[in-house]
């Protein structure tokens, strides 16, 4: 897990203002995840991707977009259209049909 | 849909003694089962992980069980340290159009105490 970072750690988010999560991972991986955590909640996925230029929405993609031009790069964007989006979120990756995912060390995200 | 529910939502132990956590899951046709570990603010941490070709794995003081029958694992920590105090996560991989998705229960905060 120490090949996958994230930045920033805590990231302040405008009303009508859209932002940019960064994952990037050093892993070789080909597989990446985006999950958000509320407190005292589990884990719920907002998007995943398998391979280069192609991703999947997950349970709860509505109000978040992202993208995959490169292996290692996955960036989140919450859009104004997410109108609740104090989370802590979180990048995972792992091998294709390799099942173990390994997390980044998050982001915070709060509302100003 | 996929479900995976995990009980107890907290649990509180003294040093020394055993925990065990137990989470079901609903898609019969999962066959990966991780356990992760979360301290508070950080990144959830794996910390075991079982598939569905066995019923039984063991590390160290870490152990977990798997009835695929009943659709149910269990996470055991023997001789819990106050350092085992965190919220631990179920997860079970339902095999979906050959991506690797994992559905999270919802964690369980275990306190440890000296």
């Amino acid at each position: 897990d120490g090949g996958i970072t994230q930045s920033p750690k805590y990231l302040f988010r405008k009303e009508g203002q859209n932002v940019t999560l960064s994952c990037e991972q050093n892993l070789n991986h080909d597989a990446m995840y985006w999950y958000r955590q509320d407190p005292g909640q589990g884990l719920r996925l907002i998007y995943y991707s398998q391979i280069v230029n192609d991703f999947q929405k997950g349970d709860i993609a509505e109000g978040y977009s992202v993208s995959r031009e490169k292996k290692e790069s996955f960036p989140l964007t919450v859009t104004s259209a997410q109108k609740n989006p104090t989370a802590f979120y979180l990048c995972a990756s792992s091998k294709v049909r390799g099942e173990t995912q390994y997390f980044g060390p998050g982001t915070r995200l709060l509302v100003l | 849909g996929e479900n995976v529910e995990q009980h107890p939502s907290t649990l509180s132990v003294q040093e020394g003694d055993s925990a065990v956590i137990k989470c079901t899951y609903s898609d019969s046709a999962s066959n990966y089962f991780p356990w992760y570990k979360q301290e508070l603010g950080k990144r959830p941490q794996l910390i075991i992980d079982i598939r569905s070709n066995v019923g039984e794995k063991k590390d160290q003081r870490i152990a977990v069980t798997l009835n695929k029958t009943a659709k149910h694992f269990s996470l055991h920590i023997t001789e819990t340290q106050p350092e085992d105090s965190a919220v631990y996560f179920c997860a079970a991989s339902p095999v979906s159009g050959g991506y690797n998705k994992l559905i999270f229960g919802a964690g369980t905060r275990l306190a440890v105490h000296p």
